[in-house]
């Protein structure tokens, strides 16, 4: 079973640009998950979806937003980027029925602000 | 809210040493506790979990066990290698709902020759 893809693996944007990742999910997992990894703060929540519904949201302002497709694949949308967004942007994929939080994590996309 | 305290790091051992993670959390109900690795350049990677009190998760070596009297999940390998240098997260899922997954801030583990 192909894991969880995440795309572009790396990127570069200037500040006040926007940028979209993109993560499609193990098949069968309808739980969406993405985290924001940075040296300093570690691994924080963003925010989770679930059958195209944001079933949980972390502690980020507005310009962090998400979306899920019918099809599982998510996609986040960072805009007017500040130079503190760069960082590691990892998504997860789990079941997302009660009880089942076991993640599975993509490879991460890198994202630099200049 | 929910939340997890790892050990700092970063942890530097000698490779076939002993190794513990220390590992404790605050949490409503009976969460499901995790341990992930994460080695350099990649995602994170779940290396076990445990589900309910007294249950011990392990895999590659690695073990830990739910402790509901002490709200502990320390992670432990008898023997370490220098492959095994990585940093560490603890986790747990809440129970009753639908709970976001809420991790620890990492432990790096570096093992020397």
């Amino acid at each position: 079973k192909a894991g969880v893809t995440q795309t572009p693996r790396y990127l570069i944007k200037t500040r006040g640009q926007q940028v979209t990742l993109s993560c499609s999910p193990i098949s069968g997992h309808r739980s969406v998950s993405w985290y924001q990894q940075t040296p300093g703060q570690g691994l924080q929540f963003l925010f989770e979806y679930f059958s195209e519904t944001q079933r949980n949201k972390g502690n980020f302002p507005g310009r962090f937003s998400g979306r899920q497709f019918s099809n599982s694949r998510s996609e986040m949308n960072v805009s007017t980027l500040e130079l503190g967004d760069s960082a590691l942007y990892l998504c997860a994929s789990s079941l997302g029925d009660r009880g089942l939080y076991e993640q599975y994590f993509g490879p991460g996309t890198r994202l630099t602000v200049t | 809210g929910d939340s997890v305290t790892q050990m700092e790091g970063p942890v530097t051992l000698s490779e076939e040493a002993c190794l513990t993670i220390n590992c404790t959390y605050t949490a409503t109900g009976y969460p499901s506790l995790f341990w992930y690795v994460q080695y350099p350049g990649e995602g994170l990677q779940l290396l076990l979990k445990a589900t309910k009190a007294d249950d011990k998760g392990s895999n590659k070596g690695f073990e830990a066990t739910y402790r509901k009297e002490t709200t502990s999940f320390h992670l432990e390998k008898g023997s370490v290698q220098v492959s095994d240098s990585a940093v560490y997260f603890c986790a747990l899922s809440g129970s009753g709902g639908y709970q976001k997954v809420t991790f620890g801030t990492g432990t790096k583990l570096q093992v020397i020759p």
